[in-house]
């Protein structure tokens, strides 16, 4: 059975440009979350989806934005990109809510903002 | 908001000994995960623990949960080399759908 799946693994992008970052889910998952991982603020949500519905947000700014698709499959978009976007992305899917599974990470995009 | 604090954020194991990696929250969750991160990996599932006690065993690791004192600890007995990695405790919020990770522990085994 195929694990959650992100493409690309790496990324370098200039400032200012604009990045899209995709997150295949294991199938039959529905729930996609988003997380940022940088080594001064660790692991933060960024956005979880279900359904193709946005259901929850973290404090990130409106630069950052996702969405699924019917498959399931979800992509996130960071606009006008900083240095300070210089992260690992990872994505995670779980089978339904997330209060009734657990999560699995794909392996991540790391993105560099030069 | 939900604050995960985990501790010690480095710990030096010797090889053979255990040692106990502390994950304290500050509001009410009954649903608390382990994971595991490699050095340029992704995180890795350890265990789901989803009630006050519960208690999980995979191997040299022991996990359990206690909602009460919002505390969960992982344990780790007679540790080898390959448990080298970092350690996330997150904790899932009673109202929304997000994980709330602790800042990590880095465990290193030595000879």
């Amino acid at each position: 059975k195929a694990g959650v799946t992100q493409t690309p693994r790496y990324l370098i992008k200039t400032r200012g440009q604009q990045v899209t970052l995709s997150c295949s889910p294991i199938s039959g998952h529905r729930s996609v979350s988003w997380y940022q991982q940088t080594p001064g603020q660790g692991l933060q949500f960024l956005f979880e989806y279900f359904s193709e519905t946005q259901r929850n947000k973290g404090n990130f700014p409106g630069r950052f934005s996702g969405r699924q698709f019917s498959n399931s499959r979800s992509e996130m978009n960071v606009s006008t990109l900083e240095l300070g976007d210089s992260a690992l992305y990872l994505c995670a899917s779980s089978w339904e809510e997330m209060r009734n599974t657990e999560a699995f990470f794909g392996q991540g995009t790391r993105l560099t903002v030069v | 908001e939900l604050k995960v604090e985990q501790n010690p954020l480095f710990l030096s194991m010797q090889e053979g000994k255990n040692y106990t990696i502390y994950c304290n929250y500050s509001t009410t969750s009954d649903r608390l995960y382990w994971y595991r991160q490699d050095p340029g990996k992704s995180l890795e599932s350890l265990f789901v623990l989803l009630s006050n006690g519960a208690v999980k065993q995979e191997g040299r690791l022991m996990a359990s949960l206690d909602t009460k004192a919002r505390l969960s600890t992982l344990h780790i007995t007679a540790a080898v080399h390959d448990l080298s990695a970092t350690y996330f405790c997150a904790v899932e919020s009673s109202n929304d759908y997000k994980l709330s990770f602790g800042a990590g522990t880095t465990v290193t085994v030595r000879a």
